[in-house]
């Protein structure tokens, strides 16, 4: 079964971190693009991090630049997602996603089950 | 930034045809998919390059996207199609639209 299952959440004071994984199975992870999505309490979807196959292209949205970092093991078939300096408005259900990009179609079709992020004092 | 809008909303009666909306600057010139996501469970794709359904995705699920909107039709609309949905578009980074509640009454 293909599968992407996220780990790593937890309740983290503000300023803090915390090193969100996400581990692949069912497929070969290093053959595709790599989305974090974060969902707050009840709010909507939100992209932060993509990583490329290879490792080699990343890029953050304007609210986690400089304070997320992604990166990835293909030959542990994961990923992760450093957060550091954590705010309160971090706090939401982290997924990772698989990206496809196909002739400037861009979508995610497998979805974790998200681990979640709390950033509370 | 780039922003896709969605109404926050949308009721159809069971058997019925559910139209939800997804608007952006030119968005016709862009692929768009969307998200079923059904409450305390993970996203699901059920719509990708505007027209397209994944294995598995019911027939009565289709897409348009032309000029300034894109548009998700529901026929037949079952009381399982209850969920939110979400559009998303890529324009140099990945973008959502706010998303859509849909009530099947």
């Amino acid at each position: 079964e293909v599968q992407l299952v996220e780990s790593g959440g937890g309740l983290v004071q503000p300023g803090g971190s915390l090193r969100l994984s996400c581990v692949a199975s069912g497929f070969t992870l290093s053959n595709y693009e790599v989305n974090w999505v974060r969902q707050a309490p009840g709010k909507g979807l939100d992209w932060v991090s993509y990583i490329s196959g290879s490792g080699s292209t990343v890029s953050y949205a304007d609210s986690v630049k400089g304070r997320f970092t992604i990166s990835r093991d293909n030959a542990k078939n994961s990923l992760s997602l450093q957060m550091n300096t954590l705010r309160a408005e971090d706090t939401a259900i982290y997924f990772c996603a698989r990206a496809q990009t196909v002739r400037a179609s861009y979508y995610m079709d497998v979805w974790g089950k998200g681990t979640t992020v709390t950033v509370s004092s | 930034s780039y922003e896709l809008t969605q109404p926050p909303s949308v009721s159809v009666s069971p058997g019925q045809t559910a139209y939800i909306t997804c608007s952006g600057d030119n968005l016709g010139d862009k692929y768009v998919c969307w998200y079923q996501q059904k409450p305390g469970l993970s996203p699901v794709l059920v719509m990708y390059q505007d027209r397209k359904r994944p294995s598995g995705i019911p027939e009565r699920f289709s897409g348009s996207n032309s000029g300034n909107t894109a548009t998700l039709t529901i026929s037949g609309t079952q009381s399982t199609d209850e969920a939110d949905y979400f559009c998303q578009a890529w324009d140099s980074i990945w973008v959502f639209g706010g998303g859509t509640k849909l009530t099947v009454l």
